[in-house]
């Protein structure tokens, strides 16, 4: 059974940073493109940045690229979002996404349940 | 930012047919596969659709999902009250090299 687990969301100052993570199971962790997905309080999904199987393609939303660093670590199966120059428009619920393949654009099928991020003094 | 665009509510009552629309462009729908997801009240989105018109197995056959050009259309057939939910679109997009989700679709049933 596919288990995509987040952490490390939290209250955040505006212009801080912060790092979260998913825990992935139930597949074969380095043949799969995996994603970050946010959602603010109310609105829509919006993409933020995909990662290729191999980790050697990485794309981001206009909204976040300079900002965030999305990567991978097969030895223990995690995916990473590194977050810099927080802003309150950054406030969401992120969450890890698995792709259908080792392609970046081959579309989102497992999602966890998500991390509240919240940036606000 | 949602570049796919999708109306806002759709309704039926129980056992009807629903036609939610998802209105994109040649550098999203009309040259990628588009996906479908269902997001209940206060849960993670789920699949529905994916490549255009395939279900998950576990995904009732009401779910059927199809594509034309630069749109595509998701139909929920014999509605169920279970169905409220709100349901998005979402395809790569090779302009902007990522991906875009629709507007989103709340979906009630009467």
């Amino acid at each position: 059974e596919v288990q995509l687990v987040e952490s490390g969301g939290g209250l955040v100052q505006p212009g801080a940073s912060l790092i979260i993570s998913c825990a992935a199971s139930g597949f074969t962790f380095s043949s799969y493109a995996m994603s970050w997905v946010r959602q603010a309080p109310g609105k829509g999904l919006e993409w933020v940045s995909v990662i290729s199987g191999s980790g050697g393609s990485t794309y981001y939303a206009d909204s976040v690229k300079g900002r965030f660093i999305i990567s991978r670590d097969t030895s223990d199966n995690t995916l990473y979002l590194q977050m810099i120059s927080l802003r309150a428009e950054d406030t969401a619920i992120y969450y890890c996404v698995k792709i259908l393949s080792g392609d970046w654009y081959a579309g989102f099928d497992y999602w966890g349940q998500g991390t509240l991020v919240t940036v606000s003094s | 930012q949602s570049v796919l665009t999708q109306p806002p509510s759709a309704s039926g009552t129980p056992g009807q047919r629903v036609t939610i629309s998802c209105s994109g462009s040649s550098s999203n729908i009309g040259s990628n596969y588009v996906y479908w997801y269902q997001q209940l009240p206060g849960t993670a989105p789920k699949l529905l659709i994916y490549k255009n018109s395939q279900r998950p197995s576990g995904v009732p056959d009401r779910f059927s999902g199809s594509k034309s050009g630069t749109s595509a259309s998701l139909a929920i057939s014999g509605l169920r009250s279970e169905d409220e939910a709100d349901y998005y679109c979402a395809a790569w997009d090779d302009s902007l090299s990522g991906y875009v989700f629709g507007t989103g679709t709340k979906v009630t049933v009467l």
